[in-house]
C-alpha cells in the first residue's frame, strides 16, 4: 500500500540524546516535510525539502537537523534532545511545493525526559 | 504576522449540521485548506479551497472569502465517526502552510 512511513511510533528519549527520526515515501513525492503537534497549537513546520538535494528551514528549526539524499527519504535528526523537543513529529509529503494535498504519516510521538 | 483562528472545541448531536468557522491573517494567499485528524491519528485532507464560494463533496462543504479572510467548514448529517477535530490552514506566499490549532468537535448522540 503506497503511503509515508515514521519510525519509531513512540519513544522516550534521555535528554542530551541524540536521535533521528525515520521519514520514508513510496509515492514518488518531490516534496517533505516535518512538523511538530503540540496541544493547543497548529502544527509547526521544523524542515521542508522541495525536492532531493535541497532542505529549508521552517518555523521552529532550531535543535533539529534534515537530509534529503533521495526523494524517498527525509530523517529528521535531533543533535541533542532537550525537554521542549517532547512532542508528537509527523513527516508529509506532496507531490511538489504548493500542491492542493499533503499526506501525513502516522506521527512519532516523542518525550524527552 | 501569520495568525490562523478556530474555536477550540464544539458539540453537537448526531444526524444535526455543525459549521466550523476559521480567520485568517497571512502573508499572501495560496488556497485555504482543511484537515480532519481523529485522536492519536493523522491529519486526513478534506478540502481546497482557492477561489471564493462554497466547495460541496458529499455530507462536507467548505466556503471562502478572500476579502474577509474567512472560512467555514460545514458537515452535514452528522455521524458518531465525524467526531475528531478539525484543522483550517492556509498556504502563504511562499506555499507554506500556516496551521490553526484545530477545533475538536464532539458529537453526541
Amino acid at each position: 500500500i503506497a503511503g509515508i512511513t515514521q519510525a519509531p511510533t513512540s519513544q522516550i528519549l534521555a535528554a542530551g540524546r541524540r536521535m533521528t527520526l525515520r521519514c520514508t515515501q513510496d509515492m514518488r513525492h518531490n516534496a517533505m516535510y516535518w512538523y511538530r503537534q503540540d496541544l493547543g497549537l497548529g502544527l509547526r513546520l521544523i524542515h521542508y525539502s522541495n525536492t532531493a538535494g535541497t532542505t529549508g528551514k521552517g518555523e521552529v528549526p532550531d535543535g533539529y537537523s534534515v537530509s534529503r539524499a533521495n526523494t524517498d527519504d527525509f530523517p529528521l535528526t535531533l543533535a541533542s534532545a532537550v525537554p521542549s523537543q517532547t512532542s508528537v513529529y509527523f513527516c508529509a509529503s506532496s507531490e511538489g511545493q504548493g500542491s492542493t494535498e499533503a499526506f501525513f504519516g502516522q506521527g512519532t510521538r516523542l518525550t524527552v525526559v | 504576522g501569520q495568525n490562523i483562528d478556530q474555536p477550540t472545541e464544539m458539540t453537537a448531536t448526531e444526524g444535526a449540521i455543525v459549521q466550523i468557522n476559521c480567520t485568517y491573517q497571512t502573508s499572501g494567499f495560496n488556497g485555504l485548506f482543511w484537515y480532519q485528524q481523529h485522536a492519536g491519528e493523522a491529519p486526513t485532507f478534506l478540502s481546497y479551497n482557492v477561489l471564493d464560494g462554497l466547495e460541496e463533496k458529499g455530507r462536507f462543504s467548505s466556503f471562502l472569502s478572500r476579502s474577509k479572510g474567512y472560512s467555514y467548514l460545514l458537515l452535514k448529517e452528522l455521524q458518531m465517526k465525524d467526531s475528531a477535530s478539525y484543522l483550517c490552514a492556509v498556504m502563504d506566499s511562499n506555499y507554506q502552510l500556516i496551521w490553526g490549532a484545530g477545533t475538536k468537535l464532539i458529537i453526541k448522540p
